[in-house]
């Protein structure tokens, strides 16, 4: 089955640092990304949506100022946390959705996930 | 308000004990995926239903869309150890967006 890598798969950094986390779609071309974000012992909240060569699309109360989304190629969206403070600490996962085959039935192919700590 | 209710929340049984998994809406949904997640990766799909009333099963595990495709349930069978996790259903909401998800079951099966 298709592939989506997440690197890194862990970061600890101090409060007021950034952190780029990188999404890529190793066996096929993902037009469309999607980040999620994960609190303990919670389920997935979809944060943005973002899409190659074009500015991504936040959730109500995601700040898109703090958290920077690029998709500058098919197979690679990065998320940048921007000065994290220790209540961004979560689980970040991305997911991919192929340009065909994947996209029909709304199936899409999950990264292993980063987990952000700031201390 | 939740889109999809799963119920249980959590779920901890003995090894060889039947369970079932309940997700549940007022909408009516094209197609609905069931996600299995272990502690710090990212989901795996297990199956996705698309017609009212269809039934899937994956080795021990019984997946069912109901006819009206608001609600679905998942059955293990006979679980085991291995099967622990979160299991998460999902909708699309079509195009472009996202999965939303069911806020889980917690299943632990205890040797």
């Amino acid at each position: 089955g298709a592939v989506v890598s997440q690197h890194p798969s862990w970061v600890i950094c101090k409060s007021g640092t950034s952190v780029k986390i990188e999404c890529r779609s190793l066996d096929f071309q993902a037009t469309t990304m999607f980040w999620y974000r994960q609190f303990p012992k919670q389920s997935l909240m979809l944060m943005a949506t973002s899409n190659e060569g074009s500015k991504a699309t936040y959730e109500q109360g995601v700040e898109k100022d703090k958290f920077l989304i690029n998709h500058a190629s098919l197979t690679l969206s990065t998320l940048t946390v921007t000065s994290a403070h220790p209540e961004d600490s979560s689980f970040y996962i991305c997911s991919a959705r192929g340009t065909s085959g994947s996209a029909n039935t709304g199936e899409l192919f999950f990264g292993e996930g980063s987990r952000l700590t700031v201390l | 308000t939740q889109l999809l209710e799963q119920s249980p929340q959590f779920l901890s049984i003995q090894e060889g004990e039947n369970l079932t998994v309940y997700c549940n809406s007022s909408s009516v949904f094209s197609s609905l995926q069931w996600y299995r997640q272990e502690p710090g990766e990212g989901p795996v799909l297990l199956v996705t239903v698309v017609t009212g009333g269809e039934v899937k099963k994956l080795k021990r595990l019984t997946f069912q869309f109901g006819d009206a495709r608001k609600d679905s349930s998942l059955h293990i069978t006979a679980a085991q150890p291995g099967d622990t996790g979160l299991y998460l259903c999902a909708i699309s909401g079509g195009g472009a967006d996202g999965l939303t998800f069911g806020k889980g079951t917690h299943l632990i099966i205890q040797p």
